[in-house]
């Protein structure tokens, strides 16, 4: 049972378009965050979430949009699409030791 | 502003041979530095951590070297094996505020068999 579940693994999709990744995690964790990784392996953190409240909102265009319908819960919109966007975006939880984090496989998303 | 970089961005190590991983980093507030692995097609995973206020902590073949005078930690992993090539991140957790994990820019470990 796979502690932290991101789904789709794979997104290819046109500029332009609205697509959406999803994250669910069985940890039973408080708080949630999303990563954005590039081509060089950079890792950025994007959103937190803590116990559904926005808690850390990085420089991120308006076109991201996260949302948290429970704990077990991140979600991730972005609309209007574009080639910058490609890159690989983990979802990630921690407990009440913020350090130890815990991350999905990874959505690899192409913008053609 | 903070900064969390490494030296080498690839290191090959022959196996059985002894990894050192090294990372600066800029953030002297920060309170938990800490080493996660990455694994190819994989998210990343952590390793071993190390509060701001020790110089040394031992795990299972891996030993986190902190040295705050000059901003400088280190991975040592003993007996590499081919299991552990990986990209390696050293990170820094803030100790106020929302306690945020900042991530360094990652070295790639090769084990040559």
């Amino acid at each position: 049972d796979t502690a932290v579940s991101q789904t789709p693994k794979y997104l290819v999709t046109q500029m332009g378009n609205d697509k959406s990744i999803k994250c669910e995690q069985n940890l039973g964790h408080d708080t949630m965050y999303w990563y954005k990784q590039d081509s060089k392996k950079f890792l950025k953190i994007m959103f937190s979430y803590n116990n559904k409240e926005l808690i850390i909102n990085e420089t991120v265009p308006n076109r991201f949009s996260p949302k948290s319908p429970d704990k077990a819960h991140l979600n991730l919109h972005i609309n209007s699409l574009e080639l910058g966007d490609s890159a690989v975006y983990f979802c990630a939880t921690s407990g009440r030791a913020k350090n130890i984090q815990y991350f999905g496989a990874g959505t690899r998303l192409s913008v053609l | 502003g903070e900064s969390v970089g490494l030296h080498l961005p690839t290191l090959s190590v022959q196996e059985g041979d002894n990894s050192i991983i090294n990372c600066a980093y800029s953030n002297s507030a920060s309170d938990y530095f800490i080493w996660y692995k990455q694994e190819s097609g994989k998210g990343p995973q952590f390793i071993i951590d190390i509060r701001s206020n020790m110089d040394k902590r031992q795990g299972q073949r891996v030993t986190v070297l902190l040295n705050k005078t000059v901003k400088h930690l280190s991975l040592q992993i003993a007996a590499t094996q081919p299991g552990d090539s990986a990209v390696y991140f050293c990170a820094e957790k803030n100790s106020g505020g929302y306690q945020k994990v900042t991530f360094g820019t990652g070295t790639k470990l090769q084990v040559i068999p």
